[in-house]
């Protein structure tokens, strides 16, 4: 099993230029989500998608724009990108088998805005 | 206000001995608590979890205390392995472990 794979690894933007990030798990999990982790700070949650048709903000949801394609993917778009928006990203799933699973994450796409 | 603190931002010690990784949370609200540990350039991967409810959970070398009242837990790794040198990161959730806060990670180092 691959489990949550995110591409592309590596990315460099010019201020103003959008892309998006993708992410999808083989685990058959219900809810996904999107962490951003700066240097030397822990993960802050960006939007999460609790089942297949939703999506909701996290904590710093700000420049950001996400798509449940359906239950295996989930996406995430900068539409405009801004210096402050330099992180590593963190795609990660639960299987929502009780409250009280473990987040199961991507090796991340480390994005660098100029 | 950061609702999850781990102040140690590093930590250091000899293979075989203990290591003691400490987190603090302001938030009561907070009724489950998880440790993520992580390598350099992959994702954090789950260690050990406690729910409120009890003030101890352990899993073969680790194991995790809970202090309700003085709002702290703390990761014990015995005996510590050079395998186990990473950044931990303590998360605390409320309803939903998915939505977590992290603390801002501690990096252990084991020298051999």
């Amino acid at each position: 099993n691959a489990g949550v794979t995110q591409t592309p690894k590596f990315q460099v933007l010019k201020t103003g230029q959008s892309m998006t990030l993708q992410c999808a798990q083989d685990m058959n999990h219900n809810s996904m989500y999107w962490y951003r982790q700066d240097p030397g700070m822990g993960l802050r949650l960006i939007y999460y998608s609790a089942s297949e048709g939703t999506t909701d903000k996290g904590e710093v949801p700000n420049g950001y724009n996400v798509s449940r394609l359906n239950k295996r993917e989930f996406s995430l778009r900068l539409e405009s990108a801004a210096p402050s928006q330099t992180s590593v990203y963190f795609c990660a799933s639960i299987s929502g088998q009780g409250f009280n699973s473990p987040l199961h994450f991507g090796n991340g796409t480390r994005l660098t805005v100029t | 206000d950061q609702q999850v603190k781990q102040n140690s931002p590093s930590l250091s010690v000899q293979e075989g001995r203990i290591s003691i990784l400490n987190c603090d949370y302001t938030n009561s609200m907070f009724d489950y608590f998880l440790w993520y540990k992580k390598y350099p350039a992959e994702g954090p991967t789950f260690l050990i979890s406690i729910s409120s409810i009890k003030d101890k959970n352990e899993d073969g070398r680790f194991t995790v205390f809970l202090n309700k009242s003085a709002k702290h837990l703390s990761l014990h790794i015995v005996p510590s392995q050079p395998g186990d040198s990473a950044v931990y990161f303590c998360a605390a959730s409320y309803t939903n472990a998915g939505k977590s806060t992290f603390g801002d990670g501690t990096t252990l180092t084991v020298k051999p």
